[in-house]
């Protein structure tokens, strides 16, 4: 199983860029990199995903460096409404063959205003 | 189109009792999935499924059964709960059951509470 190590939390203020890092070392050839965002009291919704260099959508940017051992979710010029805890997962392959999608503990960003 | 919808919302068992927990999906996906959350805790997959007929173990599977008899419905069943099973839980589905997918669409969970 590819494992993520990621910082458990992070204080950031509104209006400016946050990074967050995922370490990733046993990441598998075919694995992708999924990062999703969680309220108190919801499940989690998916934010952006990458397989290898530069993904960019309308709420984040996600950058995965040629080795793939490590990624990092950029979100720009935050908001309060940014607060809440963020999961890097990689994907694996489970006995069926299907796909067995395993969550670390995740950071919890807080934004101050 | 509802997405992913979980059944009951909040639930008290006393220790022992049996119960279904259910999760029905109107997108038509492959892959469906359930996770447990403790407080502070990340998620943990209990019991995943690829299609209609087969499942498959995720991190934490002891003390819970699952059946995928049909594409939408993804009832996860609690034998004899035990304390230890207090948490809150949620079901997932995606389209697509490989590595990439266009993200797992998660139901609004419900909250257990075993005494």
């Amino acid at each position: 199983l590819a494992k993520t190590t990621q910082p458990i939390s992070m204080d950031s203020y509104e209006g400016q860029e946050v990074n967050i890092t995922c370490s990733h070392n046993n990441i598998a050839t075919n694995d992708y990199i999924t990062w999703y965002q969680q309220f108190p009291s919801q499940g989690p919704r998916f934010i952006i995903q990458g397989y290898k260099t530069k993904v960019t959508n309308e709420v984040a940017s996600l950058f995965i460096p040629a080795d793939r051992k490590s990624s990092t979710l950029s979100l720009p010029r935050v908001s309060l409404s940014d607060t809440a805890v963020y999961y890097c997962l990689v994907g694996d392959m489970g006995g069926t063959g299907g796909f067995k999608t395993i969550f670390g503990a995740g950071t919890r960003l807080f934004v101050k205003a | 189109n509802a997405g992913v919808t979980q059944t009951p919302k909040f639930q008290v068992l006393k220790t022992g009792q049996s119960m279904t927990l259910q999760c029905a999906q109107d997108m038509n996906h492959e892959y469906m999935s359930w996770y447990r959350q403790d407080p502070g805790m990340g998620l943990r997959l209990i019991h995943y499924s690829v299609g209609a007929g087969i499942t498959d173990q995720g991190e934490v599977p002891n003390g819970y059964n699952v059946s995928r008899s049909t594409t939408e419905d993804f009832p996860l069943r609690l034998l004899s709960a035990a304390p230890s099973q207090t948490s809150v839980y949620f079901c997932a589905s995606s389209y697509h059951a490989g590595p990439e997918t266009s993200g797992y669409t998660f139901g609004s969970g419900t909250r257990l509470t075993v005494v």
